[in-house]
């Protein structure tokens, strides 16, 4: 599986947007880059994933590199209720639906009100 | 918003014993899957599941692990003969055929003593 680097922790104040960046310079043609997050005790949750273009859902932005060799995450405003580890991982789509994730060891978002 | 269900929330186990995990995953996803996470490290993949079988495991998921889904509705995780480093937070996750996005339940905490 191609890596994603993210940095360990970040923080942001709250109703401040927030760039979580991430890096994947071996990222092959096929792999979709997906965002997920987990709050404290909870499970993962899916926030948003992308392969070229940039996209734009209730919960987030993914903003995708050109060469795709990096993607934010943008959190538009921040609450309290976002900060959770993040995670950047990349899949390959072969066709179907049914793809393994791979977790790193995320981004940890604190979220100071 | 449908969600996954995992039952028990909080499993405690004698070394040796057999757990079985439950979940219900969302009524009209395809693919089904567990992960597990070991406190304080990282999100781990054990098995994905589709069209009865499964389709891909990781090394973690021996001997010692099965998978069915009895029922049409249930998709269970069993453990034969627990060790204490089966310890751990385990996810049942689901998706749709049209959906890139897996859903996943809030846990099983299993504490094998």
């Amino acid at each position: 599986d191609a890596k994603t680097t993210q940095p360990n922790s970040m923080e942001s104040n709250e109703e401040e947007p927030v760039h979580l960046p991430c890096n994947h310079s071996t990222i092959s043609g096929t792999d979709y880059i997906h965002w997920y997050r987990q709050l404290p005790s909870q499970g993962p949750e899916y926030v948003i994933h992308g392969l070229t273009s940039n996209v734009n859902n209730r919960m987030a932005s993914l903003a995708i590199a050109e060469d795709r060799k990096s993607s934010t995450l943008i959190l538009h405003r921040a609450t309290l209720r976002d900060a959770a580890v993040y995670y950047c991982i990349l899949s390959l789509n072969s066709g179907g639906s049914n793809y393994k994730l791979t977790f790193g060891k995320g981004t940890l978002l604190t979220v100071n009100p | 918003e449908p969600e996954v269900t995992q039952t028990p929330s909080h499993q405690v186990t004698q070394m040796g014993q057999e757990v079985i995990l439950r979940c219900v995953p969302i009524s009209n996803h395809l693919y089904f899957y567990w992960y597990r996470q070991i406190l304080g490290q990282k999100v781990e993949f054990l098995v994905s599941f589709y069209n009865n079988e499964i389709s891909e495991k990781s090394e973690i998921f021996d001997d010692q692990f099965s998978v069915e889904r009895p029922d049409g509705s249930n998709f269970t995780l069993k453990i034969r003969s627990t060790k204490l480093e089966d310890s751990a937070m385990y996810f049942c996750a689901s998706q749709g055929i049209h959906n890139y996005g897996y859903t996943f339940g809030s846990g099983t905490r299993l504490t094998v003593v």
